[in-house]
């Protein structure tokens, strides 16, 4: 079974820009989540979507949204790029059912550089 | 606000000996934790993980203890392998339904040969 995978796995930006970042789950999962992480401070939630439907969303400014599709796959858009937003970005995805929905197979992100 | 915690960044552990990595948290909504493993270039990979209406969960050589008085969690690795030398992360889930994991930091495992 295919894992996590996330596109582009690099990128460069300037300050001011925006950028759209792309996550394909393991098929059959329908959650999605997605997280910053940063040296310091770890892993931070931004969203998470389900069924096309955003269900639950971190602390972050309204300058990070997200959304998914049909299919599963999501999107990360940052607008009006600052220095700050440089770190790597995860997607993870979740299968279904209450045992199992804690635990989260990440891909290998995409390392986010603004300059 | 960190709920959370790993105040160890770093252990060096010789090969074949224990590995003790530690995890407080605040929030006692918490009610599922996790480890986490992430090798640089990848992503975190999930390694073991325990409920709260647990006190201990193995799997092989991973064993993961719940304190709920505590607010405190550790990840015991014996033997320790050279391959088990990555970042460690804790997490941890509220039961609301939604898939949001709180981090923390991370500890760098080295295992010396």
């Amino acid at each position: 079974k295919a894992g996590v995978t996330q596109t582009p796995r690099y990128l460069i930006k300037t300050r001011g820009q925006q950028v759209t970042l792309s996550c394909s789950p393991i098929s059959g999962h329908r959650s999605v989540s997605w997280y910053q992480q940063t040296p310091g401070q770890g892993l931070q939630f931004l969203f998470e979507y389900f069924s096309e439907t955003q269900r639950n969303k971190g602390n972050f400014p309204g300058r990070f949204s997200g959304r998914q599709f049909s299919n599963s796959r999501s999107e990360m858009n940052v607008s009006t790029l600052e220095l700050g937003d440089s770190a790597l970005y995860l997607c993870a995805s979740s299968p279904l059912g209450r045992a199992s929905e804690h635990e989260q197979y990440f891909g290998p992100g995409t390392r986010l550089t603004v300059t | 606000d960190q709920q959370v915690k790993q105040n160890s960044p770093s252990l060096s552990v010789q090969e074949g000996r224990i590995s003790i990595l530690n995890c407080d948290y605040t929030n006692s909504m918490f009610d599922y934790f996790l480890w986490y493993k992430k090798y640089p270039a990848e992503g975190p990979t999930f390694l073991i993980s325990i409920s709260s209406i647990k006190d201990k969960n193995e799997d092989g050589r991973f064993t993961v203890f719940l304190n709920k008085s505590a607010k405190h969690l550790s990840l015991h690795i014996v033997p320790s392998q050279p391959g088990d030398s990555a970042v460690y992360f804790c997490a941890a889930s509220k039961q609301t339904g939604a898939n949001n994991l709180f981090f923390g930091t991370g500890t760098r495992l080295t295992v010396i040969p």
